[in-house]
């Protein structure tokens, strides 16, 4: 079977660093990609990491760790409107992508 | 970057009546996927969207439930029949676009569909 594991809540300050992990067991494995989702929006892209290690995009780092089964998404310099759920999903050899249950991260002033 | 239109964008619906969800993406692709997202929860896979054949359903999902067509390309629907109020969620289309490095899979604003 196919197992994505993330934290369901996280809360953070403003100007804080915040670090979502992502643990995965899947059936063949081709990439991971973070998405984020406002409520009643559709998820926007992230990242999507193929190899080991770690890639930074701006404020957004994206980390993975392919013999860990392992990634986290690093948010740095928070904002409130980083206050969103953040979703992990391993992309399969079939191009189809098993979503995470989502992490709903809240930032406070 | 491939952008992704859905219609309708909500809908209210009735026990028992279907509603047929349209797809269309900007560019051509190469694959096209239905997602349901059920309140308070993450994305779960309906099924792939062949083009010019039978989509490809994931388990506990039939075709005489969530039909799909996709006669192009660029062009995908979704038909939830005989609905119930177990199926009220959010309906997200998915493109693939770009390759290697640059391979992203993008997301439709979804159909929000609430069933009474």
């Amino acid at each position: 079977g196919q197992n994505i594991d993330q934290p369901t809540e996280m809360t953070a300050t403003e100007g804080a660093i915040v670090q979502i992990n992502c643990t995965y067991q899947t059936s063949g494995f081709n990439g991971l990609f973070w998405y984020q989702q406002h409520a009643g929006e559709a998820p926007t892209f992230l990242s999507y990491n193929v190899l080991d290690g770690l890639e930074e995009k701006g404020r957004f780092s994206s980390f993975l760790s392919r013999s860990k089964g392992y990634s986290y998404l690093l948010l740095k310099e928070l904002q409130m409107k980083d206050s969103a759920s953040y979703l992990c999903a391993v992309r399969l050899p079939s191009d189809k992508l098993i979503f995470g249950t989502g992490t709903r991260l809240q930032v406070f002033p | 970057s491939a952008v992704i239109s859905q219609k309708p964008s909500r809908d209210i619906c009735q026990r028992g009546t279907s509603l047929t969800i349209q797809c269309q993406v900007d560019s051509q692709v190469t694959m096209m996927f239905w997602y349901r997202q059920q309140p308070g929860q993450s994305l779960t896979l309906i099924a792939t969207a062949n083009q010019g054949s039978e989509a490809t359903y994931e388990s506990g999902f039939v075709i005489d439930k969530f039909p799909i067509s996709r006669p192009n390309l660029t062009f995908s629907t979704l038909t939830v029949s005989n609905m119930s109020p177990e199926d009220s969620s959010i309906y997200l289309c998915s493109a693939i676009g770009g390759q290697g490095p640059t391979y992203e899979q993008y997301f439709g604003p979804g159909t929000r569909l609430t069933v009474t």
